[in-house]
């Protein structure tokens, strides 16, 4: 069964970058059909994806965080990872990684999106505050 | 952004009952493209039921899916203890976003 483990600080200032990485074990990013990305989950909240990447390095953001988003993926060390910049306190939360299955996105002058998460890691909780 | 709202809140049952909880989309979800996941505290989120009705992988039977366009359901037949979670629902119909109910919390009464 692969696995999926985040890492990174826990720790963010206000108006710095937030930087995550989610290390895939037991499943190779670049040989399989599925896509990879983010979710968070403030404190006794609900959750938000975040975006996804593909091992091809094509990325799909959530329309509300794309100004700060940059999601990438690095096929040599099976490993891909999240900057989200211009934090404050509302980017508090639980962000897990996670596979997603499904079927392609269909893009035109959008993109839509067909998938769930069916694997995730623990999740890792980043707090911002000075 | 198509809103899901689940229903109710809060559903406290004991073991051995019925669960029966409702997911509603502010606009057809396109196709049957909803999945379920139960969460427990401090845990990440595990996919249960996917294309609205399609037991993932090692789930119990007693969980089961329903439903198509703006209404769905999950039921679960008889509550055993481990059961006792919070549930969300998660569109993926062909939206520019991809989105999550607010959850339903199911206690033990």
């Amino acid at each position: 069964q692969p696995q999926l483990q985040e890492s990174g600080p826990g720790l963010v200032k206000p108006s710095e970058t937030l930087s995550l990485t989610c290390t895939v074990s037991g499943d190779s990013i670049n040989q399989s059909p599925y896509y990879w990305g983010w979710i968070r989950q403030p404190p006794g909240k609900g959750l938000e994806w975040i975006g996804t990447v593909f091992y091809s390095g094509t990325t799909y953001y959530n329309p509300s965080l794309k100004s700060r988003l940059t999601i990438s993926v690095d096929t040599s060390k099976n490993q891909f990872s999240l900057k989200l910049n211009s934090v404050t306190a509302a980017d508090t939360a639980v962000y897990y990684c996670a596979r997603h299955s499904g079927y392609p996105p269909y893009c035109g002058d959008d993109c839509y999106f067909y998938w769930y998460f069916d694997l995730w890691g623990r999740g890792t909780l980043v707090t911002a505050s000075s | 952004e198509i809103v899901l709202t689940q229903s109710p809140a809060t559903l406290s049952l004991s073991s051995g009952e019925r669960a029966t909880l409702s997911c509603r989309a502010s606009q057809s979800v396109s196709g049957i493209y909803l999945a379920w996941y139960q969460q427990k505290p401090g845990q990440a989120p595990r996919l249960l039921i996917y294309d609205a009705s399609s037991r993932a992988t090692g789930v119990p039977d007693r969980f089961s899916g329903s439903g198509s366009g703006t209404d769905f359901t999950l039921t679960i037949s008889r509550l055993e203890p481990e059961d006792f979670a919070v549930y969300y629902c998660q569109q993926y119909g062909g939206s520019p976003q991809l989105t999550f109910g607010g959850g339903t919390k199911v206690e033990i009464k």
